[in-house]
């Protein structure tokens, strides 16, 4: 079983929708959750650590669920620069702090 | 930017071929995290270097292994490559083990033919 999974997508929706990517995790002791941003052949960004409580920023909304182990990412008022492919991605801090990255979730914002 | 470099950017190898790929972290940073990213896949932990010392291992066989420098950057060294080795080597740099956020370099694009 993986360690995160998450829809692969592809999501094509127009500028100004909502669109909300989920993703579930299988290792009750991991201890750190994010969103990272990959455009297509570049490295992967860190778009936003992700707390129980839920955090904000600008258009973007994280919110984590650690019983049902469960993450989302919502994305308000789409732009075409929000074109990427999203990963969600969990830590186990297990002597070294491994990042465990889903496949990824390609959004393509159409004008 | 994040200030963490990888070179080369892009590499052709044959199947038996060594390979050795290079990190420099972002300043101040004593943490190297190297990471395989398939196409179409999420990338996969390899190994993490902490203070010159392995801090940790992912699932791939000892063929990879890596070093740590004193001034921190790292070097990623694949032995006998093979077809499937082909992917996007990307390295991570981080302040200490206390501390969750990686700063992901480049990467490295490696195609084993």
């Amino acid at each position: 079983r993986k360690e995160v999974e998450q829809d692969p997508g592809p999501f094509n929706v127009p500028e100004g929708a909502t669109v909300a990517f989920n993703c579930t995790y299988s290792n009750s002791a991991s201890q750190s959750f994010f969103w990272y941003r990959q455009d297509c052949r570049k490295e992967p960004k860190l778009l936003m650590s992700v707390y129980s409580s839920g955090n904000e920023d600008g258009r973007f909304t994280a919110q984590l669920n650690r019983a049902s182990q469960y993450i989302s990412l919502l994305i308000r008022d789409s732009k075409l620069s929000d074109s990427a492919t999203y990963l969600c991605v969990v830590m186990l801090k297990t002597g070294a702090n491994n990042l465990f990255f889903g496949t990824g979730t390609r959004l393509t914002v159409i004008p | 930017e994040t200030g963490v470099t990888q070179s080369p950017t892009h590499l052709i190898k044959t199947r038996g071929q060594q390979v050795t790929l290079r990190c420099s972290s972002q300043s101040g940073h004593n943490t190297v995290s190297w990471y395989q990213q398939a196409l179409g896949q999420g990338p996969q932990f390899i190994f993490q270097y902490y203070r010159e010392e392995e801090n940790g291992r992912g699932n791939f066989p000892p063929r990879f292994s890596g070093l740590q420098f004193p001034n921190y950057s790292s070097e990623l060294n694949v032995n006998a490559l093979e077809l499937d080795d082909s992917a996007l080597y990307l390295c991570a740099s981080s302040l200490g083990l206390a501390t969750d956020t990686q700063y992901f370099g480049p990467g490295t694009r490696l195609t084993v033919l």
